[in-house]
């Protein structure tokens, strides 16, 4: 069964500065997808971004970007230019791309971010 | 767009009785699932279905029962409740991944046991 592990329950950055949430994973299979969700205060998942394991290039959104290293299995998330708005819990996810099974989101246990002003 | 929509949002239920969770989404989606989020445990795969008329067990099935009749509908049923269930559910739903990987999520439900 494949597993996430965020390692760091939570972090603080200060405004303007940049951050990154790790994450590493486990798993037998070669093709999956990978994401990083945003859960403010609200609770509601937000998808900030994600990655096919067989592109070897990080994707990118914005101020957000990856740094996405298969061989070592991990995925951590870069915050650029932190906001306020950016403070919220942060789950790395997996999700097998295996036909036939769930396919269904394996998450980590989160990280609570906190952006100081 | 509406996207996943979940009823109730919040609900307060006493000990051995049942309610049902109802989960909506109008994007053609031929996956949902059900998960509930607990402190410091993330989210935890409750139950799933990859089509209409089709359910699977997740990771924490018991106290839980699923139905999915409409491929627009998945309800996630408690047959009596208990305090250990008091938790955030969330539905959410997709194409299977050949089609589109991301998962969409509802906004959750908060549900409490006394």
């Amino acid at each position: 069964a494949q597993t996430v592990t965020q390692s760091q329950p939570e972090m603080s950055v200060q405004e303007a500065e940049t951050v990154t949430l790790s994450c590493t994973y486990d798993t037998s299979e070669s093709d999956y997808y990978l994401f990083w969700y945003k859960q403010p205060p609200s609770r509601q998942m937000i998808l900030v971004i994600r990655q096919e394991a067989y592109k070897q290039q990080n994707a990118t959104e914005n101020r957000f970007s990856v740094n996405f290293q298969k061989a070592a299995k991990s995925f951590s998330l870069k915050i650029s230019d932190s906001q306020l708005g950016d403070a919220a819990m942060y789950f790395c996810a997996y999700r097998s791309a295996n036909r036939g099974g769930s396919e269904k989101l394996v998450f980590g246990k989160g990280m609570k971010l906190t952006v100081n002003p | 767009n509406a996207g996943v929509t979940q009823t109730p949002k919040f609900r307060v239920l006493k000990t051995g009785q049942s309610m049902t969770l109802l989960c909506a989404q109008d994007m053609n989606h031929e996956y949902m699932y059900w998960y509930r989020q607990d402190p410091g445990m993330g989210l935890r795969l409750i139950h799933y279905s990859v089509g209409e008329g089709t359910t699977a067990k997740g990771e924490v099935p018991d106290g839980y029962n699923v139905s999915r009749l409409k491929k627009q509908n998945f309800l996630l049923g408690l047959e009596s409740a208990a305090p250990s269930q008091t938790s955030v559910y969330f539905c959410a739903s997709s194409y299977r991944p050949v089609a589109g990987n991301t998962i969409y999520f509802g906004e959750g439900s908060w549900l409490t046991v006394v």
